[in-house]
């Protein structure tokens, strides 16, 4: 059974960093499309940004240069560092995955990172 | 960047109704298209990918077609556990932008 469990989320003050991660199961992260989309409170979703099998990474305009995704598959781990965090950065982070880059299979249960003095 | 649009925001409607959601991409897309289901405090689910296939498991009430830029899910006879968002998402090229959202309520 595929399951995602994103953890690191929190209360960060404007202009810091906070690093999101992922602990996949069920599945190899290497071997899929691993992607974080985030959904500020009350509104739609946002797709973040996404890890190719292959290593490649792409990012939404809104995060390029602040955000980068990474994997760790010795330990079948996806991370998003953040930095120079934004009021506007304020979400629900959720990984996701999927066998297929145009799509997004599975997701986590979502981890809350609230930007904030 | 691909823009996706998606109409109405809103609906109401009663269990039993027909219900179609429509949302547009700014360009072609071809049919690399997917819709989510969303409901309150939960994370989005899968429905359909490829703008109509059905994802395993999905009630077969649940539809999707395509038409040029214009991608329509259809939710023949609405029962209780379908009052949701429904986000559409395009797969064409990065960035995979999703849509505003459709409320479906009661």
């Amino acid at each position: 059974e595929v399951q995602l469990v994103e953890s690191g989320g929190g209360l960060i003050q404007p202009g810091g960093s906070l690093r999101l991660s992922c602990a996949a199961s069920g599945f190899t992260v290497s071997s899929n499309y691993m992607s974080w989309v985030r959904q500020a409170p009350g509104k739609g979703l946002e797709w973040v940004s996404i890890i190719y099998s292959s290593g490649n990474t792409y990012y939404a305009d809104s995060v390029k240069g602040q955000f980068i995704i990474s994997r760790d598959n010795s330990k079948n781990m996806l991370y998003l560092q953040m930095n120079s965090l934004r009021a506007e950065d304020t979400a629900v982070y959720y990984c996701a995955s999927s066998p297929s880059k145009r799509r997004v299979d599975y997701w986590g249960q979502g981890t809350l990172v609230t930007v904030s003095s | 960047d691909i823009q996706m649009t998606q109409s109405p925001s809103s609906l109401s409607a009663f269990v039993g109704d027909r219900v179609t959601i429509t949302c547009r991409a700014s360009q072609s897309i071809s049919s690399y298209l997917n819709w989510y289901q969303q409901k309150p405090g939960k994370a989005p689910k899968l429905l359909i990918s490829a703008a109509s296939s059905l994802q395993s498991g999905v009630p077969s009430r649940f539809s999707g077609s395509a038409s040029g830029t214009d991608f329509t899910l259809t939710i023949t006879s609405l029962q209780p556990e379908d009052f949701a968002t429904y986000y559409c998402q395009q797969g064409y090229s990065t960035p995979f932008t999703f849509g505003p959202g459709t409320k479906v309520d009661i």
